[in-house]
Formats: C-alpha cells, structure tokens, sequence
C-alpha cells in the first residue's frame, strides 16, 4: 500500500531556531515530491518540489532534501519566524498515472513561539 | 495570488439542506479535483474531472456529486446535508502534463448541524 509518513506529528520551537521535519514513504513508482504549508483553514501553498533527481531544493529559509533510495525526505526551516506557525505536509507523486496521483501525508503541526 | 477560488469560505447548515460549493480557476487547466480534509488529518480526493464533461469518482467514497460544463468551473452538489459531512473541502487544479502548477484552493469550511 501506498503510504506517507510524516515526523513528527507536532514541533513547538522559539522564534530564530531552525528544524527538521521528516518524511518516509512507500510510494512506488515513484515521480515527484512535494511539501506543502497549510496556514489554519487555508489551503496548502507549494514550498518546494522534486523529482527523482533532485536531491535538495531550496526556496527562501525553506531546504528540502530528497533520498530516493532510501525514499526520505526532509523539510528545513532555518531561523524560524512567527508566520512559519502552520501544517507542513509531504506529498508524493507516483509514475505512469494519467491523473498524476498524490499521496498525501498527515503533516507535521509547527509553532512558533516568540 | 491565488488563481483558484472557492466560496462560500465557511458554511453553516442544517440537515437534509441541499448545498452547492463553488470553485472557479482562470488558469485554463484541464485538470480539477476536489479533496475532503478532516483536522489532522491527510487530504482525500473524492472527484476530479480530467475535462469539460468528464468527471470521476476519488479514492474517499463520498455522497457528494460534481459536474463539470465549463472549463474554468467545478461545483460539489450534496443533496441533503448530513453530520457526517462535517469537514473541510479543498479545491484544487492542474494542468496535464505539468510538473508545476497544481494549485489549491483556499477551502470550504462546511458545518452540518
């Protein structure tokens, strides 16, 4: 079964600090990754995307880092600020899909706290 | 800016009412899809439509339904309102064949009471 995991489920940090969230999956064939934010009753905002190829992609304070063999991936936040508050979700694409399917993960919930 | 709308943002209804959720993108994608959302929880695609008169059921049964006339318009039409349709409903598009550009909405935040 196609999954996503994300790690961990929740992360309160200072205002300035940086941190790592995490993503494993099991998705196969496997074509793209993506990680979203999800301000509270919004909908997600793409940060960053990646293919098989790609092994970090950068976008502002924003470094995610893909490992297709071990099929991890990580979303960095350097020197955090208040508006970093929200969900963070890893999504992957499978291959050989017309629809270009996605399997979306729970997120990870960040605050930020001053 | 988003290019993708949804209205109404949030929603208060009773049950057994008839409830329709706009989505409009001017993007021209042929691709829109909507997804069901519950707090913590992933996102479940319930319908998407590869073109204009062309619409599928998603992974998440749901009692909703969804058409497709225009290009550019994607409602979700659920008859008679239920508890259980409690949730967030989350509009999204894309353009075949694109890498880039699969965009959502803001979201419905639907109350069924």
């Amino acid at each position: 079964k196609n999954q996503v995991e994300q790690s961990p489920q929740s992360l309160i940090i200072l205002e300035g600090k940086n941190c790592t969230l995490q993503c494993n999956y099991t998705v196969s064939p496997f074509s793209n990754l993506r990680w979203y934010k999800q301000d509270t009753g919004r909908g997600p905002v793409s940060l960053t995307i990646m293919t098989f190829s790609e092994n970090t992609k950068s976008n502002g304070r924003y470094t995610a880092t893909l490992d297709a063999d071990t099929k991890q991936s990580s979303l960095h936040i350097t020197a955090s600020q208040l508006s970093d508050s929200a969900s963070y979700i890893c999504v992957v694409s499978d291959r050989g899909s017309t629809l270009g399917r996605l399997y979306f993960g729970r997120g990870t919930q960040l605050t930020v706290w001053p | 800016e988003a290019d993708i709308y949804q209205t109404p943002r949030y929603l208060v209804i009773g049950t057994g009412k008839k409830i329709t959720l706009e989505c409009s993108q001017t993007m021209g994608h042929d691709k829109m899809y909507w997804y069901q959302q519950d707090p913590g929880m992933e996102l479940h695609l319930i319908h998407y439509s590869y073109g204009v008169n062309s619409t599928e059921k998603g992974d998440l049964s749901s009692e909703s339904t969804v058409s497709r006339i225009r290009t550019e318009h994607f409602p979700l039409t659920l008859e008679s309102a239920r508890p259980s349709h409690t949730s967030q409903y989350l509009c999204a598009s894309s353009e075949s064949d694109k890498l880039y550009g699969y965009t959502f909405g803001s979201g419905t935040r639907l109350t069924v009471v």
